[in-house]
C-alpha cells in the first residue's frame, strides 16, 4: 500500500527555519517524481516544489532562493529545508507521489509563521 | 506561469443533481489537465488525468472533457458524499498550477 506520512511542521518566527520530511512506504522515492504542494488556512492549493526521479529539482518563484527539496534513498524519504521563513508560507504542507499527476497525497503537516 | 481559472466558486445542488463546473486556461494546455476532489479536512484526491480520464477505483459518475483552453468536469448524479472542493490542475509546464477551487454542497 501506498503511504506517505510527513512530520515536521509547527510554529516558528519570520525569518526562521524548519526542516519537513516525508517519509514514503509502498514505492521508492528515487524511482518516482515526488512534489510538494502547500495549502494556507482556507485557501487553494499552490504548487511547491518538485524532485524529479533523475534528482532534478524546482521551485515557485515564491520559494527559489529559500527552500530546499533533498532526498534520503536509504531512509525513501524526502525533505523541504525552508529558510527565512514569511508569515505568507503559513500552511499545511502536502508530501505527494507525482510530477505531474499528483496520485497520493500525505495527511499534511502544518507550519505556522508568526512572532 | 499559466493561470487557471474555474467557475463558479461555489454552488449548491440537491442530490442525484448533475454538476458542472468549468476550467480555462491562459493558454494551450493541450489535455494536461487533472481533476481534484478535497472532501472536508482530508487530503486531495486525484479524481481525472488526461482531462478525461478516470483514476482507477473513481465511480463512473465523474467525467470530464476539453482540451486547448476550455475544460469542464461533470458529477452526472450527486451523492452526499461527493461534497467538498474540486481543483483543476495544468501539468503541460512548471510550475504546475491549480485553479482556485470551487466548492460544492448540497
Amino acid at each position: 500500500e501506498v503511504q506517505l506520512v510527513e512530520s515536521g511542521g509547527g510554529l516558528v518566527q519570520p525569518g526562521g527555519s524548519l526542516r519537513v520530511s516525508c517519509v514514503a512506504s509502498g514505492f521508492t522515492v528515487i524511482g518516482n517524481h515526488m512534489t510538494w504542494v502547500r495549502q494556507a488556512p482556507g485557501q487553494g492549493l499552490d504548487w511547491v516544489s518538485v524532485i524529479f526521479s533523475n534528482g532534478t529539482t524546482y521551485y515557485a518563484d515564491s520559494v527559489k532562493g529559500r527552500f530546499t527539496l533533498s532526498r534520503d534513498i536509504s531512509e525513501n524519504t524526502v525533505y523541504l529545508q525552508m529558510n527565512s521563513l514569511r508569515v505568507e508560507d503559513t500552511a499545511v504542507y502536502y508530501c505527494v507521489r507525482g510530477g505531474a499527476n499528483f496520485d497520493s497525497w500525505g495527511q499534511g503537516t502544518l507550519v505556522s509563521v508568526s512572532s | 506561469d499559466i493561470q487557471m481559472t474555474q467557475s463558479p466558486s461555489s454552488l449548491s445542488a440537491s442530490v442525484g443533481d448533475r454538476v458542472t463546473i468549468t476550467c480555462q486556461a491562459s493558454q494551450d494546455i493541450s489535455t494536461y489537465l487533472n481533476w481534484y476532489q478535497q472532501n472536508p479536512g482530508k487530503a486531495p484526491k486525484l479524481l481525472m488525468f488526461d482531462a478525461s480520464s478516470l483514476e482507477a477505483g473513481v465511480p463512473s459518475r465523474f467525467s470530464g472533457s476539453g482540451s486547448g483552453t476550455d475544460f469542464t468536469f461533470t458529477i452526472s448524479r450527486l451523492q452526499p458524499e461527493d461534497i467538498g472542493t474540486y481543483y483543476c490542475q495544468q501539468y503541460d509546464i512548471l510550475p504546475r498550477t491549480f485553479g482556485q477551487g470551487t466548492k460544492v454542497e448540497i
